[in-house]
């Protein structure tokens, strides 16, 4: 079974900081994709990042970039240059693409990200 | 478009109701799928469909029916609430198996006393 770790409940971080938030997953299968999704408070999910596991390069959008170490199973997200609309629960979430991924995403806790003025 | 809406935004249930929460998009996607977010949690997987006719149980399925009789349409269904389905539900779709981006609605949060 797949399982993914995010070890950091929470972060305060200064405005206009880069922050790294860690994931860390689990799984025997070598065909599988991560993702990022940013939660605000209105409650919405929305999908910031993508990354295959046969993807050679690292995934980049816009201020965010994946930090994907496949030896290390891990799939740290990078915001550059911070801002106080980033203060949201961030959730990694990976998906096997074997039979197209028909079994979803698994998710991991969130960390939830306060930026400061 | 409107992307995938659900109905209701909230509801509060008595023990042993029943409900139908409603999911549509007008995306033209063929996988839908439905997940659960409790405190402290990440979404787990319901129940989901790859097409109309066809739909398959996720990582918790219990207490919880679905049908997909429409591309547009996969409504979940409570079939006797309990306190313990207490949460936000999210329906997602995607265009087809293996596309790398689910759409997510804007969730239903379910109250059951």
């Amino acid at each position: 079974a797949q399982k993914i770790t995010q070890t950091q409940p929470g972060m305060f971080v200064q405005e206009k900081e880069a922050v790294t938030l860690d994931c860390t997953y689990d799984t025997s299968d070598p065909s599988y994709g991560l993702f990022w999704y940013k939660q605000p408070s209105s409650g919405e999910m929305i999908f910031l990042i993508y990354q295959g596991s046969y993807d050679q390069q690292n995934a980049t959008e816009g201020r965010y970039s994946l930090n994907f170490q496949k030896a290390r199973k891990s799939a740290n997200l990078v915001i550059s240059a911070s801002q106080l609309g980033d203060s949201a629960m961030y959730f990694c979430a990976m998906r096997y693409l074997r039979g197209g991924g028909a079994d979803g995403l698994t998710f991991g806790k969130g960390t939830h990200l306060i930026i400061q003025p | 478009n409107a992307g995938v809406t659900q109905t209701p935004k909230f509801q509060v249930l008595k023990t042993g109701q029943s409900m139908t929460l409603q999911c549509a998009q007008d995306m033209n996607h063929e996988y839908m799928s439905w997940y659960r977010q409790d405190p402290g949690m990440g979404l787990r997987l319901i129940h989901y469909s790859v097409g109309a006719g066809i739909t398959d149980q996720g990582e918790v399925p219990n207490g919880y029916n679905v049908s997909r009789s429409t591309t547009e349409d996969f409504p979940l269904r409570l079939l006797s609430a309990a306190p313990s389905q207490t949460s936000v539900y999210f329906c997602a779709s995607s265009y087809q198996l293996g596309s790398y981006e689910q759409y997510f609605g804007p969730g239903t949060r379910l109250t059951v006393t």
